[in-house]
């Protein structure tokens, strides 16, 4: 069946650097990629998405390329900051209205 | 946060009872979904809702039965608890349409403990 890939399960960057998280999908159908932040105990949110017709998107000091042939994308995170920790979730859409989402990437901002 | 609210937030209950779960948008958004949230497991789907009284099932729904009889509501109803069961619940709300895309939109939460 469908599904999508995030690697990897932790991510540990000193602050300042930047961090980048990977996902595969394996619906060629999907055309809607959107990345979620999830903070401890809190819902989680939408931070940035990107559709199939463009490459890459940014919204300052996150941008998330995707590669529609190898079937990947990725978050990227520059410049982190220790409110950047968090668990950060992927997502690609299906044919019935659904996400299949990613397993998750718990990021530490380390000072 | 989009309009959404979720009650209870907590609740505690015992094996073998019955507990509803309710989500309720002020958005007017079609679609409407119920996920549980464990440790190491990521979001899993249970039910979604496509519009009032329609409703299909998602990877994990053994054990729950759902229902919308309003735009705004959106019941989750765990039959008989079990320990199982034990987890925290979002649910999340999209305007999608068939030619758009599906931003999903999440509730505050709840946790339920079964004991």
């Amino acid at each position: 069946g469908e599904n999508v890939e995030q690697h990897p399960s932790t991510l540990s960057v000193q602050e300042g650097d930047s961090a980048v998280i990977k996902c595969t999908y394996s619906d060629s159908a999907s055309n809607y990629f959107p990345w979620y932040k999830q903070e401890l105990g809190k819902r989680p949110q939408l931070i940035i998405d990107i559709r199939s017709n463009v490459g890459e998107k940014k919204d300052q000091r996150i941008a998330v390329t995707l590669n529609k042939t190898a079937k990947h994308f990725s978050l990227h995170i520059t410049e982190t900051q220790p409110e950047d920790s968090a668990v950060y979730f992927c997502a690609a859409s299906s044919s019935n209205y659904q996400l299949i989402w990613g397993a998750g990437t718990k990021l530490i901002i380390k000072p | 946060d989009a309009g959404i609210t979720q009650s209870p937030r907590h609740k505690v209950t015992e094996t073998g009872t019955p507990v509803t779960l309710r989500c309720h948008q002020t958005e007017n958004h079609r679609y409407m979904y119920w996920y549980r949230q464990d440790p190491g497991h990521g979001l899993r789907l249970i039910h979604y809702s496509y519009g009032v009284k329609d409703t299909d099932k998602g990877e994990v729904s053994d054990g729950y039965s759902v229902s919308r009889s309003k735009t705004e509501d959106f019941l989750l109803t765990l039959e008989s608890a079990t320990s199982s069961q034990t987890s925290v619940y979002f649910c999340a709300i999209s305007a999608q349409s068939m030619s758009s895309y599906n931003e999903q939109f999440f509730g505050p939460g709840t946790r339920l403990t079964v004991l």
